[in-house]
């Protein structure tokens, strides 16, 4: 059975830090380039970060382009996602899915992880 | 930006037909897919590469994409379709969500 864990969400004050993590099983992990996906409270998806299966590619939303960074150990089957210099307007639930290259869709999806930004 | 435009609310009758379209420059040309997102729960995609359905998903779930439009199609819907629906689609390896459709079972 696929699974992919978020974890590490929480309450931060703005201009802070926070690294998500997602542990994944239930599938080959290298075979797969990975996303994030985020949610903010009442409203649509919208996609944030991109990564390719050995790490070399990397794609951002710009509006978390030099703040955010997306990361992967393929020894750990894991992804994370380093979020630097938080604003109100990332508050949002924090979805990991994976995406195989052969279709280019999110076929697994996580149970999603809170990062709320406030003071 | 790319942009993708859905209208915000769609209504069908139980057993009838629901089309949610998703508006983009030169969509057609692209792949175009849809996911299923009910209250609480995380995304499941319902359609891909345009008309494509997953193993699990019903063939009621049917997809096309043309023009500058994707529309899927709920024939026969049931109770069990209600729910807010997102097509996605990518712009030079940039993911973009359509604005999201809440389809209401009356």
């Amino acid at each position: 059975e696929v699974q992919l864990v978020e974890s590490g969400g929480g309450l931060v004050q703005p201009g802070g830090s926070l690294r998500l993590s997602c542990a994944a099983s239930g599938f080959t992990f290298t075979s797969y380039w990975m996303s994030w996906v985020r949610q903010a409270p009442g409203k649509g998806l919208e996609w944030v970060a991109n990564i390719k299966q050995d790490g070399s590619e990397k794609y951002y939303v710009d509006s978390v382009k030099g703040r955010f960074t997306i990361s992967r150990d393929n020894a750990k089957n894991s992804l994370y996602l380093q979020m630097n210099s938080l604003r109100a307007e990332d508050t949002a639930v924090y979805y990991c899915a994976s995406l195989p290259s052969s279709s280019w869709n999110f076929d697994y999806w996580g149970q999603g992880t809170l990062v709320t930004v406030s003071s | 930006s790319y942009e993708l435009t859905q209208p915000p609310s769609v209504s069908v009758s139980p057993g009838q037909t629901a089309s949610i379209t998703c508006s983009g420059d030169k969509l057609g040309d692209k792949y175009a897919c849809w996911y299923q997102q009910k209250p609480g729960q995380s995304p499941v995609l319902v359609i891909y590469q345009d008309s494509k359905r997953p193993s699990g998903i019903p063939e009621r779930f049917s997809g096309s994409n043309s023009g500058n439009t994707a529309t899927l199609t709920i024939r026969g819907t049931q109770a069990m379709d209600e729910a807010d629906y997102y097509c996605q689609a990518w712009d030079s390896s940039t993911g973009v969500f359509g604005t999201g459709t809440k389809v209401t079972v009356l």
